[in-house]
């Protein structure tokens, strides 16, 4: 069975501090995307990631990719409010996106 | 450009009703697809339309179906509704069928079943 996983589920933070999220997945890919949705809206893309090692970074945000053990990270840098939102990663599966379970982010100041 | 369009913004039904929703992809673009998104079990694949044909479709009832139109716009259909359906349902387009084009999201219906 096709698995994203992401943890944690919900993650409180503290402003100006540093986390990261993590996202397994249980079948090849070789792309795998991080979205962002605030309460109630669509998804915002956030990053596509195209291959083993790739890297990426906007802003307080980065995002990694290692294919060979099925695994993303997306940290947060100097966490701020504006980040609060819930981050889902997803995978493409024959040509459907499978979406993680996403983590709640809330930045406390 | 102008982005993916869905409508209508938020819809209520009784069950056993049937719900229509309509998305317009990016110009350009062939492949649409449609995302159910309820509480408490995630962002999950409904369907997928290209060149007016069903590609794929998850793990859904049958009561759950589509089409795609000449203009690439699509209509998802949601036969004897249950409570269950209520969701935000997401559309999203993508160009051709080319695995690796990336998916663009539109705003979202709010489905609301009493």
């Amino acid at each position: 069975e096709l698995k994203v996983e992401q943890n944690p589920l919900f993650l409180s933070m503290q402003e100006g501090k540093n986390y990261t999220i993590y996202c397994n997945y249980s079948t090849t890919s070789d792309r795998l995307y991080w979205y962002r949705q605030d309460p109630g809206k669509s998804l915002e893309s956030l990053f596509v990631l195209l291959s083993n090692g790739a890297v990426k970074q906007e802003g307080r945000l980065m995002a990694s990719l290692d294919t060979k053990a099925r695994l993303s990270t997306l940290h947060i840098t100097a966490a701020v409010h504006d980040l609060s939102a819930t981050y889902f990663c997803a995978v493409v599966v024959t040509n459907k996106l499978i979406f993680g379970t996403g983590t709640l982010l809330a930045v406390q100041p | 450009e102008a982005g993916v369009t869905q409508s209508p913004t938020h819809l209520i039904k009784t069950r056993g009703q049937q719900a229509t929703l309509r998305c317009s992809p990016i110009s350009g673009h062939t492949s649409v697809y449609w995302y159910q998104q309820a509480l408490g079990l995630g962002l999950q694949f409904l369907l997928w339309y290209d060149e007016g044909e069903e590609r794929n479709r998850g793990n859904f009832p049958p009561r759950f179906s589509g089409r795609q139109f000449p203009n690439y716009s699509s209509e998802l259909n949601v036969n004897a509704l249950e409570l269950e359906d209520s969701a935000l349902y997401l559309c999203a387009s993508r160009k051709g069928q080319t695995l690796y084009n990336e998916q663009f999201f539109g705003p979202g219906t709010r489905l609301t079943v009493l």
